[in-house]
């Protein structure tokens, strides 16, 4: 059974402050690993598809990158509008269903 | 719109009734998903249809929830017999298939008194 751990629980840093959130995962035949945002009383938002250790995406202040047993979301120099919950989720071959964790709480403080 | 489409927004009903949530997915969009999300949790897989087909239901917790998809595109949850601890908010998602991103609507809060 595929298994998603995600650390911290929570987070808070100041503006402009660079930080890193770790996605530690355990599947059989990864397929994907992606990573969400959530903001209160709203769905996940979808950031990024990774597919192969070594890999790495990049989107305005964010970077994720991927090996084999982990994956990091970096942010960099991040602003109050970054401050949301962050989902990592994956699929493995076979399955389409995403197994997620249980998501950082990032806050960024003005 | 161009997103995933959920209705209601939230649901309030008393423990034993019956209820139906509604998905209206992304147009195009093969694949449809179910999902369950409690406080403090990620979301968990009900269901998955490709077209009008339930290619996995693994996630239904037990007979008293349902889904359709009719006609391959809009697909309706139904819970029978509600119960307090089916309180929570069910996502619906969308995709192309295969391995392209499953984007969400915004849920339906569903609360059970």
């Amino acid at each position: 059974e595929d298994q998603v751990t995600q650390s911290p629980e929570a987070l808070r840093l100041q503006e402009g402050e660079s930080s890193s959130l770790n996605c530690s995962y355990t599947v059989s035949g990864l397929r994907g690993l992606f990573w969400y945002r959530q903001d209160p009383g709203k769905g996940p938002e979808f950031l990024f598809t990774l597919y192969s250790a070594g890999e790495e995406k990049e989107k305005e202040r964010l970077k994720a990158t991927l090996t084999k047993k982990e994956s990091f979301l970096h942010i960099t120099a991040p602003k109050p509008e970054d401050s949301a919950t962050y989902l990592c989720a994956v699929t493995h071959f076979g399955n389409e269903k995403l197994t997620f964790g249980t998501g950082t709480r990032l806050t960024i403080i003005p | 719109g161009a997103g995933v489409s959920q209705t209601p927004s939230n649901k309030v009903t008393e423990k034993g009734k019956y209820v139906e949530l509604r998905c209206d997915p992304i147009s195009g969009h093969t694949a449809l998903y179910w999902y369950r999300q409690s406080l403090g949790q990620g979301p968990e897989f009900l269901i998955y249809f490709q077209g009008t087909g339930a290619a996995d239901d693994s996630g239904l917790p037990n007979d008293r929830f349902f889904a359709v998809r009719p006609e391959g595109s809009v697909s309706t949850l139904k819970i029978q017999r509600t119960e307090r601890g089916d309180s929570a908010v069910y996502l619906c998602a969308s995709s192309g298939g295969g391995n392209q991103p499953q984007h969400f609507g915004d849920g339906t809060r569903l609360s059970i008194l």
